[in-house]
């Protein structure tokens, strides 16, 4: 199947400092990708939609100023989480499509980012 | 907001069939059921996804009601490794929106 790569794995930061995920979909182009957060024992909860070439959606009640997406090229997306908290410690999930309706999406294997 | 409803756990024993139920009453004609699992701190593992007919490949089958409102994932004969949280989605657009999942726990 398709292969979705996140980097990296695991990052420890300072409060306040910020923080750069990446997304790359290895062997097929993605339209768009999805980044998730995952808390402990909770279930992933769809954060944004990134499209490539254009600015990414927000699901209600994330903060689009904080969460930085960029999808500049059809086979990376970065998520930067900007003035990290110790609160913003959590797994980070992103998800890459092709576009074709019925293909479904293919995860990465996710980064835990813990702010201390 | 999710439109499936699983159970929250099942157990199942070492070598036997795990069947996994999920609801989806609300379906939409044009989405599909997806089944993703997701083994402790690690990213969803795609397992099988199917519109209408019954649906088999090396990992699962899946089997949905002819009025699409229900399905079951079968894992056919569940090893300890199966254990893990197994998400049911309806999706038409690929933004897949996880629910809680079933976690299974497969017991020797």
């Amino acid at each position: 199947g398709a292969v979705v790569s996140q980097h990296p794995s695991w990052v420890i930061c300072k409060s306040g400092t910020s923080v750069k995920i990446e997304c790359r979909s290895l062997d097929f182009q993605a339209t768009t990708m999805f980044w998730y957060r995952q808390f402990p024992k909770q279930s992933l909860m769809l954060m944004a939609t990134s499209n490539e070439g254009s600015k990414a959606t927000y699901e209600q009640g994330v903060e689009k100023d904080k969460f930085l997406i960029n999808h500049a090229s059809l086979t990376l997306s970065t998520l930067t989480v900007t003035s990290a908290h110790p609160e913003d410690s959590s797994f980070y999930i992103c998800s890459a499509n092709s576009g074709r309706v019925g293909r479904g999406a293919f995860f990465g294997q996710g980064t835990r980012l813990t702010v201390v | 907001d999710a439109k499936t409803t699983q159970p929250t756990s099942m157990d199942c024993a070492e070598g036997r069939a795990a069947n996994l139920p999920c609801n989806h009453s609300t379906i939409s004609g044009n989405e599909y059921v997806y089944w993703y699992r997701q083994i402790h701190s690690q990213g969803p593992q795609y397992i099988i996804h199917g519109l209408k007919n019954n649906e088999t490949n090396e990992m699962a089958s899946l089997i949905i009601t002819e009025d699409r409102k229900s399905s079951t994932l079968i894992l056919p004969h569940a090893t300890l490794r199966d254990t893990a949280v197994y998400y049911c989605i309806v999706d038409g657009n690929n933004d897949m929106r996880f629910g809680a999942g079933t976690r299974l726990t497969v017991k020797p």
